[in-house]
Formats: C-alpha cells, structure tokens, sequence
C-alpha cells in the first residue's frame, strides 16, 4: 500500500523568510497530493493540491510542486507570516480502502515575529 | 454553508463504556470515513463508507463499527472503549471521485480513563 513521508518534523522560521516541506509517496498509481493546515483545536483544512498532470502550482504565497518520476513533492510558502505557524500535513490518495488519503507525520511550523 | 459537523467535542469515558460519535456533512458527498490522530502517528483510516448502506473497514477498525442509513449521516460507535482508544477523531467527506479533495470535521477529543 502507499507510504508518505514527511520531512522535518518541526521547522523554525523568521518572518518574511521561506519555508519548505518535503513529502515522498511509495505507489507510482497515486494522482492527487493534497496539503492539509491544521491549527491548534481544528479539524484539518486543505490549502492546495496538485494533480499528477501537472507539476506546480501556485495560489498566492503559497506553491506545491510535484516530481512523479522521483515520487516527492513539495510545499513551499514565501513571504511567512505569523499566521502560517500550524502543523502541515502532506497526502496522497491510494487504491485502498475507496478514495483514501495516506498522510505523512505532520510538520510542526514555526513562524518567529 | 456548515460542511462537516462532529458532535460532541470533548468527551471523557470509563473503560467498557460505549458511546457514539455523530457526523454530519451538507454538501452531499457520498464518500464519508472516520481517521484518528494519534501524536506522531498522523491520521489513520477507522472505517469509511462509499454510499448510503455502504460500509466497510480501514486500517484500524477494530472496536469500532459505523453505519450509513443517510448521505449525510455517518456515526462512530465506540462498543466498548479502552485506554488506547484516546485520540482525536476526524470525520471526512468527499465526492467519490479520487482526486476530489476531503472535508474535515473539526473532530471529537476524547479520553478514556
């Protein structure tokens, strides 16, 4: 079944700077990636996703970029605000179980003012 | 426009309780499914259901069971909880469709003592 990895665990940024997550999937038959914002008492929220059509996309501050051949994709916010601190969590949908996400480990954000 | 609606938010049980966690979503999705989280652990598939009448397990089923009589009606029974059933959990919704994004609850926190 799909395996996601996500890489670091914690990160610590000063406002202004940028901030990269990294995921990586194990099923080469997984085609929707989405991230996931999840603040301290709240369900998890999406912020983007990206399909395996294409290989970035943008929304504002915020892009995912997607590399099939390699099995890893990226989130990457520019411009960090305090707002941003959350823990982030990467996914991949799989075969199994219907339409299942897989979700890596989670990434605790720190955005320091 | 309410989306996923978990009730209750925080519960505390005694070992060999059972309870149910309601769900409840408005956008007549038919795909539901119920994940805990667990600290470092991400979240993790309990059961999910495809349609009305239609259930079936995930990764961690055990010592719970769900029914879906409704599109919009998805509970967790917890038969009879234990210590390690603590966790947080999120109920989801989304169109059948796999590469259709899913719609958190902002999830049950709940204790068993």
């Amino acid at each position: 079944g799909e395996n996601v990895e996500q890489h670091p665990s914690t990160l610590s940024v000063q406002e202004g700077d940028s901030a990269v997550i990294k995921c990586t999937y194990s099923d080469s038959a997984s085609n929707y990636f989405p991230w996931y914002k999840q603040e301290l008492g709240k369900g998890p929220q999406l912020i983007i996703d990206i399909r395996s059509n294409v290989g970035e996309k943008k929304d504002q501050r915020i892009a995912v970029t997607l590399n099939k051949t390699a099995k890893h994709f990226s989130l990457h916010i520019t411009e960090t605000q305090p707002e941003d601190s959350a823990v982030y969590f990467c996914a991949a949908n799989s075969m199994e179980y219907g339409n299942k996400l897989v979700f890596g480990a989670g990434t605790i954000l720190r955005v320091k003012s | 426009n309410a989306g996923v609606t978990q009730t209750p938010k925080f519960q505390v049980l005694k070992t060999g309780q059972s309870m149910t966690l309601q769900c409840a979503q408005d956008m007549n999705h038919e795909y539901m499914s119920w994940y805990r989280q667990d600290p470092g652990m991400g979240l993790r598939l309990i059961h999910y259901s495809v349609g009305a009448g239609i259930t079936d397990q995930g990764e961690v089923p055990n010592g719970y069971n769900v029914s879906r009589s409704t599109t919009e009606d998805f509970p967790l029974r917890l038969l009879s909880a234990a210590p390690s059933q603590t966790s947080v959990y999120f109920c989801a919704s989304s169109s059948r469709d796999r590469s259709q994004p899913q719609h958190f609850g902002d999830g049950t926190r709940l204790s068993i003592l």
